[in-house]
């Protein structure tokens, strides 16, 4: 098994540009999470999904959009990139409250 | 959004010596605490999850006990080793499916 595969690893971004971050997993878990990791705020949740044509938004989702077409994909848009969106980037996938597998993140630098 | 505070926030030790760190939080309404492992540059990695007031999970030198009564976790580290250096995360869930994270507590073990 892959596990959870991000893609890509590093992205610099200019302002105003758009992209998608890609999420995989391979476990047929129903849940999965997007994070942003922020210097001594540690892991902020963006969105999350409990299945299949389910999201929802989590703490910090204002710039983000995600779509959940599959069990397996979860992927994380930004629309108009700004230098608050400079962070590194992890999806993660579960079952109900159980532990959280994480992909390897995504580090994005908007310039 | 669940509060989960850890402390201490950085912690140096010498090899060979024992330590803990906390995790404390105002309810005990949740479905499960957990703890992860996230060493620098790597992704958080789960060590354990706990459900129930009194439950002590072990992994090799590594052990937890969840208090929900009076709303703390407890991460121990036996005999800490250089390669335990890393930031150990608390993290809930109690409404909704998403874990709330705390901002972590950093170990740095020298020999």
């Amino acid at each position: 098994n892959a596990g959870v595969t991000q893609t890509p690893k590093f992205r610099i971004l200019k302002i105003g540009q758009s992209m998608t971050l890609q999420c995989a997993q391979d476990m047929n878990h129903n849940y999965m999470y997007w994070y942003r990791q922020d210097p001594g705020m540690g892991l902020k949740l963006i969105y999350y999904s409990v299945g299949a044509g389910i999201t929802d938004k989590g703490e910090v989702p204002n710039g983000y959009n995600v779509s959940r077409s599959t069990t397996e994909d979860f992927p994380l848009r930004l629309e108009l990139a700004a230098p608050s969106q400079t962070s590194v980037y992890f999806c993660a996938s579960s079952t109900l409250y159980n532990e959280q597998f994480f992909g390897p993140g995504t580090r994005l630098t908007v310039l | 959004i669940l509060n989960v505070e850890q402390s201490p926030q950085s912690l140096h030790v010498q090899e060979g010596d024992s330590t803990n760190f906390t995790c404390s939080f105002p309810s005990s309404n949740f479905y499960a605490l957990h703890w992860y492992r996230w060493e620098t540059a790597k992704s958080p990695e789960a060590l354990f999850v706990m459900t129930l007031n009194g439950d002590e999970k072990k992994k090799g030198r590594i052990s937890a006990t969840l208090n929900t009564k009076e709303g703390y976790s407890y991460l121990y580290i036996k005999g800490s080793q250089p390669e335990d250096s890393a930031t150990y995360l608390c993290a809930l869930i109690n409404s909704g499916y998403a874990l709330n994270f705390g901002k972590g507590t950093s170990l740095l073990v020298t020999p």
